[in-house]
């Protein structure tokens, strides 16, 4: 069936660096994603979303890149701080609002 | 605090019993979803209610089953536990029943089946 998924299950990132954490997702059809963040013990937390009419869409040290030509997600972390340090999933979410996630990526930012 | 709340955080029981999970939704919040996130499946969508309709079906076995009161909090019942049903169980909600920015997710419930 269609699925969402991470290629990298965890990223270690310096403290200050940049981080990219990236989705692919095979619904050609999808027209909207959600970027969510995960701390242990917690519920996902929304971070960002975007639309398939955009390619990009910026929040607070957070960007979302959306190409559809190869369906492909990305979500940059401008100057990653300890905080940051989560599970981070891409989902795609359908005309009822279900979401479907995929795997998730571990970011460790060390100092 | 997210507004959704799950009762209990955590729960163990043995295998074969039958447990019921509480959600309540964030204020305002219709809609109510359940999923499920387990280490080798991630996060599985289990079902959706809106206004106390069932809307939306996932990966929900027939030992498990759910329904949106009145009021619009939510019980996910668990029954002939076996030990791969541990994991935790997540609430989320949200104003409409279709696409819509504000959604929400409890903090989870953590079952362990022993």
């Amino acid at each position: 069936g269609e699925s969402v998924g991470l290629h990298l299950p965890t990223l270690s990132v310096q403290e200050g660096d940049n981080s990219i954490i990236n989705c692919a997702y095979s619904n050609s059809a999808s027209d909207y994603f959600i970027w969510y963040k995960q701390e242990s013990g917690k519920g996902p937390q929304f971070i960002i979303d975007i639309r398939s009419n955009m390619d990009k869409r910026q929040g607070q040290r957070v960007t979302v890149l959306l190409n559809k030509t190869v369906k492909h997600l990305s979500l940059q972390i401008a100057a990653t701080q300890p905080g940051d340090s989560a599970v981070y999933f891409c989902a795609e979410i359908d005309s009822w609002g279900k979401l479907q996630f995929g795997a998730g990526t571990q970011v460790v930012v060390t100092p | 605090d997210s507004g959704v709340t799950q009762t209990p955080k955590h729960l163990i029981t043995a295998t074969g019993q039958r447990v019921t999970l509480r959600c309540s939704p964030r204020s305002g919040d219709l809609s109510v979803y359940w999923y499920q996130q387990s280490l080798d499946q991630g996060l599985q969508f289990l079902i959706q209610y809106y206004n106390g309709e069932e809307r939306a079906k996932g990966n929900i076995l027939e030992r498990f089953s759910a329904q949106q009161f009145p009021d619009l909090h939510s019980e996910l019942n668990l029954s002939s536990l076996e030990l791969g049903d541990s994991a935790l169980y997540f609430c989320a909600s949200s104003v409409g029943a279709g696409l819509n920015y504000g959604y929400t997710f409890g903090s989870g419930t953590r079952l362990t089946v022993v």
